[in-house]
């Protein structure tokens, strides 16, 4: 039983460009959450989406983007990347409706 | 204002003592879920405990056991006699009911080293 996989591990952007991060959830979770964490902080929450659609979001701009497929997979799209933006990218799963949230290894994106 | 606070910073310790790892968090909310997870050095975050806020047992899994009080609303979590493979940054987690239901509110974590 796969967890949850990320793509890719590491990235490196330069400032203004856009960069999209990819996410399969485990097996029977329809549910997706994506953290953004900086270096010695906590995860922040960026969105979660369900049924193909952003359910909630966290306190985050515009730039940060979302979708999810129906095989329950996502992606998040961050534009006009800033230096601010490096970190680690955590997706998320859980099925509807439970709230225990399995965790991919992250993304670890660089803006220089 | 934080809605999770670990006050602990760094944790140092040596091997075989008992460590705990403070967590106090906020919430108006009668119904909301609280949560332990593990994040050694290659970064994923392991899941290691969920409470519901009507379930104020203790619990105990091995050599962890967790201690949820609702008068201090503290969750704490202690390592009995710890290991080396047990330094790790632990992060404890909030969850609301309502329309945040689902979302993570994570304190900023605690660096624990165990020392052979």
């Amino acid at each position: 039983d796969a967890g949850v996989t990320q793509s890719p591990t590491h990235l490196i952007k330069t400032r203004g460009q856009q960069v999209t991060l990819r996410c399969s959830p485990k097996s029977g979770h329809d549910t997706v959450s994506w953290y953004q964490q900086a270096l010695g902080q906590g995860p922040q929450f960026i969105f979660q989406y369900y049924e193909e659609e952003e359910r909630q979001r966290g306190n985050f701009p515009d730039r940060f983007s979302g979708h999810q497929f129906p095989n329950y997979s996502s992606e998040l799209n961050v534009n006009a990347l800033l230096l601010g933006d490096s970190a680690l990218y955590l997706c998320a799963s859980s099925r509807t409706a439970t709230y225990e949230q399995y965790f991919g290894p992250g993304t670890r994106l660089t803006v220089t | 204002a934080q809605k999770v606070t670990q006050a602990q910073t760094e944790i140092s310790v040596v091997e075989k003592e008992d460590v705990t790892l403070d967590c106090v968090y906020e919430t108006r909310d009668t119904t909301y879920y609280l949560f332990w997870y593990k994040q050694p050095p290659s970064g994923e975050l392991v899941f290691l405990i969920r409470r519901n806020s009507f379930d104020e047992q203790n619990e105990i899994s091995g050599r962890y056991s967790w201690n949820f009080q609702k008068s201090t609303s503290s969750f704490n979590f202690t390592i009995t006699a710890s290991q080396v493979v047990d330094s790790a940054v632990y992060f404890c987690a909030l969850s609301e009911g309502g329309s945040t239901l689902g979302r993570l509110y994570f304190g900023r974590g605690t660096q624990l080293t165990v020392w052979p």
